[in-house]
């Protein structure tokens, strides 16, 4: 069965800082992978996501992740984090011929002034 | 504004009594999804529905059932069987065509057993 490790629990950095929180993954065949994020009080919105083409892929609010395929990562990064990141990141899973997301245990981030 | 609207947003439960999450989506998905979600164990899936009247069980269906009567409506009982019910409990939905998929989730309902 697929399985997603994300192996930073909890992360504090200082504003401007860099980010990058792992996403392993446990599946031999076809994937697609997400982000998301639940800031505080708010429902879980969708990040960026990796379907085919590019690996290197785009978010919202200047977040980007890169697929290594031989590696098998979909690390999240920022180059610059604030305050306002502060939040609780999921990575997801889609198998090739599956129909629903597999979820890391998620990464806790809070970001000091 | 189209979304998913997961009501109550709080409810206690005394032990023994089944009790009904509601979820409604005005997005014109065909899955929905139920998750439980625990501190330090990230999201999991209870049940999930592709279509109307059908329904699949996920990782942790043991003490939840579901049903599926309309295309909007994706309501969970939690059933006096569920041995641990006290959780925070988050619906979602998707298209399910591969380029569109991604789910799109409502602000969830906490649960509580007194």
């Amino acid at each position: 069965a697929q399985s997603v490790s994300q192996h930073n629990h909890h992360v504090i950095l200082s504003e401007a800082a860099s980010l990058e929180l792992g996403c392993n993954y446990s599946y031999g065949g076809t994937v697609n992978l997400f982000w998301y994020v639940q800031y505080p009080g708010q429902h879980l919105q969708l990040l960026l996501k990796y379907f085919s083409g590019d690996p290197l892929v785009k978010g919202i609010k200047g977040f980007e992740a890169e697929f290594i395929k031989s590696k098998f990562s979909f690390n999240l990064r920022k180059p610059s984090v604030q305050w306002s990141d502060t939040a609780e990141y999921f990575c997801a899973l889609l198998t090739g011929g599956g129909n629903k997301l597999t979820f890391g245990t998620g990464t806790q981030l809070k970001v000091e002034l | 504004d189209g979304g998913i609207t997961q009501s109550p947003k709080y409810l206690f439960r005394k032990e023994g009594q089944n009790v009904t999450l509601s979820c409604e989506q005005n997005l014109n998905h065909d899955a929905m999804y139920w998750y439980r979600q625990d501190p330090g164990q990230g999201l999991r899936l209870i049940y999930y529905s592709q279509i109307v009247n059908d329904f699949q069980k996920g990782d942790i269906a043991e003490g939840y059932s579901v049903s599926r009567e309309k295309k909007e409506s994706f309501p969970l009982t939690v059933t006096s069987a569920q041995k641990n019910p006290t959780a925070f409990y988050l619906c979602a939905s998707s298209p399910l065509d591969r380029d569109n998929y991604g789910y799109t989730f409502g602000s969830g309902t906490r649960l509580t057993v007194v």
